[in-house]
């Protein structure tokens, strides 16, 4: 059973909406990550935070961003939604230098 | 451009047959090169490798990464249809603190 937990686990917007998606890391890690999964791709790094600060970036426009909390839970947000933005999104946590705990993920389908 | 590539896409096999995934890698400042399986949502972690020429094993999985030549395979013996899933490889890099996924092998086990 993993010890990340993500919600909502699906969720349906319509172009230009606004979502959030959320993360409770496995205990006793201080990183998360988030990642995009598009259908039959590996997953795309978005961003990392790290004691509440982002930590690294990948090529995602700033219109992706987030949040992390003392107790390390975390956010996605994503403004103006795209077509293109449906995909599985990833939450992973991690104590720094070592292998990911990935959530279930959600699935967010915009239409 | 930091990329790892995973070959085959997809293979099918029958039970009992073994099977080799490929991993290669090109990431500035590489730590460490991981293995998931995805069945339908969180990947799960199988196994993290650092050093060059060390096997790890865990049953009838095996991986080895090679350093030098900037590759990892991962053997699976004996497989069975619960092997059936996609194998994600991801190199982690010090810079940025993220993970490059390939775009995974997709493994069919028929009875």
């Amino acid at each position: 059973e993993t010890g990340v937990t993500q919600s909502p686990t699906h969720l349906i917007k319509t172009r230009g909406q606004q979502v959030t998606l959320r993360c409770s890391s496995q205990s006793g890690h201080n990183t998360v990550s988030w990642y995009q999964q598009a259908l039959g791709q590996g997953p795309q790094f978005i961003f990392q935070y790290y004691r509440e600060e982002e930590n690294g970036r990948g090529n995602f426009p700033p219109r992706f961003s987030g949040l992390q909390f003392p107790n390390y839970s975390s956010e996605l947000n994503v403004n103006a939604l795209e077509l293109d933005d449906s995909a599985l999104y990833l939450c992973a946590s991690s104590l720094v230098g070592y292998g990911y705990t990935f959530g279930s993920g959600t699935r967010l389908t915009v239409v | 451009e930091d990329k790892v590539v995973q070959s085959p896409l997809s293979l099918v096999v029958h039970e009992g047959d073994t099977v080799t995934l490929n991993c290669s890698y090109e990431v500035t400042n590489f730590r460490s090169l991981l293995w998931y399986k995805q069945e339908k949502k969180a990947p799960t972690f199988l196994f993290m490798l650092t050093s060059s020429g060390i096997e790890k094993k865990s049953g009838r999985l095996s991986s080895i990464l090679d350093k030098k030549e900037l590759f990892s395979i991962l053997n699976i013996t004996a497989t069975q249809t619960g092997d059936s899933a996609v194998y994600l490889c991801a190199a982690l890099s010090n810079t940025g603190n993220q993970f490059y996924f390939g775009t995974g092998t997709s493994l069919t086990v028929i009875p």
